[in-house]
């Protein structure tokens, strides 16, 4: 069992260019969400879904849209990079939005905006 | 918005005790996380309060004080291992977490 993939590991990526990091879980979780970690600022929620057809803003959600078509994939895409949006993404599920289930996350995604 | 404070960093000496407080004000309280992050690697599930008290994990304590606001992690017996950061983490009436900037914790021979 593989858990959460994203893909790519990193990436570089010029000012303008569009991008869509993807995130796959194979835990059948309805919940996922999309962070971005920056040093000395810990874990903002970009956007999240809490089931397959809905979506929702986190804390950080300009320049960014996500979709979820089915409840194993939760692409991210920022339309026109910005350098501002370099950072360190992750990708996490959870089984419920609410009660006692955990977050699980991804391996990340290293993106560099130039 | 959330407001969730912790130690930038702690040092200590392997078979050591350390203690990494959690200060919150949150909207609403559903429940607080503590995650460990070894460099480079992703979050790891440590241990989840959301009732006043002391849950006790093998080496890894953690407590909540709801009134308060406040929660700790008590890492016993200090490997090398442990090295890495600790994320304090509160869930939010809305259920959506917030985390702390994260205290990373330095382990010594």
């Amino acid at each position: 069992i593989a858990g959460i993939t994203q893909a790519p590991t990193s990436q570089i990526l010029a000012a303008g260019r569009r991008m869509t990091l993807r995130c796959t879980q194979d835990m059948r979780h309805n919940a996922m969400y999309w962070y971005r970690q920056d040093l000395g600022l810990g874990l903002r929620l970009i956007h999240y879904s809490n089931t397959a057809g809905t979506t929702g803003k986190g804390e950080v959600p300009d320049g960014y849209s996500v979709s979820r078509a089915n409840t194993d994939d939760f692409p991210l895409t920022l339309a026109s990079a910005v350098p501002s949006q370099t950072s360190v993404y992750f990708c996490a599920s959870s089984d419920e939005a609410g009660g006692t289930d955990t977050q699980y996350f991804g391996p990340g995604t290293r993106l560099t905006v130039l | 918005g959330q407001n969730i404070d912790q130690p930038t960093e702690m040092t200590a000496t392997e078979g050591a005790i350390v203690q990494i407080n959690c200060t919150y004000q949150t909207s609403g309280f559903n429940g607080l996380f503590w995650y460990q992050q070894h460099a480079g690697e992703a979050p790891t599930f440590l241990s989840y309060n959301v009732l006043d008290g002391l849950e006790e994990k093998g080496r890894f304590s953690s407590f909540l004080s709801r009134s308060k606001g406040y929660s700790y992690l008590l890492l016993k017996e200090l490997q090398m291992k442990d090295s890495a950061s600790y994320l304090c983490a509160v869930r939010d009436g809305d259920y959506k977490l917030s985390f702390g900037a994260g205290t990373t914790v330095t382990v010594r021979a």
